[in-house]
């Protein structure tokens, strides 16, 4: 069973509020993605750290998110102005390398915007 | 535009049935493909990955894999209620990050 943690579970925010969401991946997991599974299950990427540094992010993500993974430290994202069309679920997951390993991901955490 | 096609969109097998899933990809620089199963309110979890031409079997489930059509597909033997889910195709190249089909809906009738 996949041992990455996503908090909170759920998160209810009003638009123009800022969201934040943490991932702590599996443990020897240098490789973090971040992905946004919306109500019709369409998948986007939005960014991916390996350690502390960003590898690959959509343009999306350099506007109104960010993300960092710090050392000893949780990986976060952050809508820093939610808008209604983020609502989704914001999958976090974890693999040992980059290229052609298996991502295992955590439960997520579900974003309401009203 | 969608990279990744999935089809059927939602399939109905009846239990001990074969249920056979579809996916494609228009980008010509991927180089593998994934197939996870998403149970509704869970996670995504792989179940069979690919990468060479042909096919590859693990337990009542089996993928195969066209590299020259970037066509792949997903066979379940002796389905179970157990198997009703979100089945969804990633596929991916040197940088990592799974582009997804928006995934089949598999429900096996009892």
């Amino acid at each position: 069973n996949s041992k990455v943690i996503q908090t909170p579970r759920y998160l209810v925010k009003g638009q123009g509020q800022k969201a934040k969401m943490r991932c702590i991946p599996e443990k020897g997991h240098p490789v973090v993605f971040w992905y946004q599974q919306n109500k019709n299950n369409e998948f986007k990427f939005l960014i991916n750290f390996q350690n502390q540094e960003v590898l690959q992010q959509i343009d999306m993500t350099e506007k109104r998110f960010s993300a960092e993974c710090p050392s000893n430290s949780p990986c976060s994202l952050e809508i820093q102005s939610s808008e209604a069309g983020d609502s989704a679920l914001y999958l976090c997951a974890s693999s040992l390398s980059r290229e052609y390993a298996e991502q295992f991901f955590g439960p997520g955490t579900r974003l309401t915007v009203l | 535009q969608q990279k990744v096609q999935q089809s059927p969109e939602s399939l109905i097998v009846p239990e001990g049935g074969m249920a056979s899933l579809n996916c494609t990809s228009s980008d010509r620089n991927v180089d593998y493909f994934w197939w996870y199963r998403q149970h509704s309110g869970k996670s995504p979890k792989m179940l069979m990955s690919i990468f060479s031409n042909g096919e590859k079997e693990e337990g009542r489930f089996t993928v195969h894999l066209n590299k020259a059509s970037l066509h792949t597909s997903l066979h379940i033997r002796d389905s179970q209620p157990s198997d009703s889910a979100l089945y969804l195709c990633a596929a991916s190249m040197y940088t990592g990050k799974l582009t997804f089909g928006d995934g089949t809906v598999l429900t096996v009738k009892p």
